[in-house]
C-alpha cells in the first residue's frame, strides 16, 4: 500500500529551539497539505502545495512557521522559535488533483510535537 | 469561526445497533462532504463521502444522509461493531474547485462501541 511518511513520530523540544518536521508525499501526488489538530480547534490546515509551489500557506503563523517543498518526494514544516502553543500533532496528506482529489487525500500518521 | 460542526464530542453506543453520528456547516459553497475515521496514533483515513447533487450514499454498513437546506449531514454506521470504536471527523470541500484546496473539518466525534 502506498502511504505518506512523516518524520519524526514524535518530538519534544524546548520551547524556543528550531523544530523540523518531514514528509514524504505518494509517489504521483501532485498536492501536498500541512494539518495541525489540537484538542481546541481540531484539524486546522496550516499550508499546501500543488506540484511543490505554494499556494496557500494563511493558516500558518508566519513569523515562526514555513512550510517547504525541495523537491517532489520531501515537504517540511520548520518551526522556528517553538512555544509551547505550537504542541499539537502535525499531519501531512497528499493527493492527485487532476483525477478528483479528494478521494485520494491520503494522511501520513502525524507527527506529534510537544514543546516544554 | 467553525465552519463545520460536529457537537457531540463522544457518542457510545451499544454493540448490534445503529450509531448515528452528527455534523452541520454553515458555508453555502461546501459542495463535497466527506467522513473520515481516525484511530490513536495513526492518520484520518477516507470512510465515504457525498455529493451535494444526492442526498444519501450507501456503501456497505455506512450510510451518510446529506439535508442540504438545513446545512446538515448524518452518518449512519449498522450495525456497530467493536472495531468501529474511533474519532470520526466530518470535513467539506468545494468539488468544484476540484477539492484541491483542502477540506474544512469538524472537531471530531469520539465513538465508543459498547460489547
Amino acid at each position: 500500500d502506498a502511504r505518506v511518511t512523516q518524520t519524526p513520530r514524535h518530538k519534544v523540544t524546548e520551547m524556543g529551539q528550531e523544530v523540523t518536521m518531514r514528509c514524504q508525499p505518494i509517489l504521483g501526488h501532485n498536492t501536498v497539505f500541512w494539518y495541525r489538530q489540537t484538542m481546541m480547534q481540531g484539524l486546522e490546515l496550516l499550508a499546501y502545495f500543488r506540484n511543490r509551489a505554494p499556494l496557500d500557506d494563511s493558516g500558518m503563523p508566519k513569523d515562526r512557521f514555513s512550510a517547504e517543498m525541495p523537491d517532489a518526494t520531501l515537504a517540511t514544516l520548520k518551526i522556528q522559535p517553538s512555544e509551547p502553543r505550537d504542541s499539537a500533532v502535525y499531519f501531512c496528506a497528499s493527493g492527485l488533483v487532476n483525477t478528483g482529489a479528494i478521494y485520494g487525500y491520503t494522511f501520513g500518521s502525524g507527527t506529534r510535537l510537544t514543546v516544554v | 469561526d467553525q465552519q463545520v460542526k460536529q457537537n457531540s464530542p463522544s457518542l457510545s453506543v451499544q454493540e448490534g445497533r445503529i450509531s448515528i453520528l452528527n455534523c452541520d456547516y454553515t458555508n453555502s459553497m461546501f459542495d463535497y462532504f466527506l467522513w473520515y475515521k481516525k484511530y490513536p496514533a495513526e492518520g484520518p483515513t477516507f470512510l465515504i463521502s457525498i455529493s451535494s447533487i444526492k442526498d444519501k450514499n450507501e456503501d456497505g454498513r455506512f450510510t451518510v444522509f446529506l439535508n442540504k437546506s438545513a446545512k446538515h449531514l448524518s452518518l449512519h454506521i449498522v450495525p456497530s461493531q467493536p472495531g468501529d470504536s474511533a474519532v470520526y471527523f466530518c470535513a467539506a470541500s468545494s468539488l468544484t474547485g476540484g477539492g484541491a484546496d483542502g477540506l474544512t473539518f469538524g472537531k471530531g466525534t469520539h465513538l465508543i462501541i459498547q460489547p
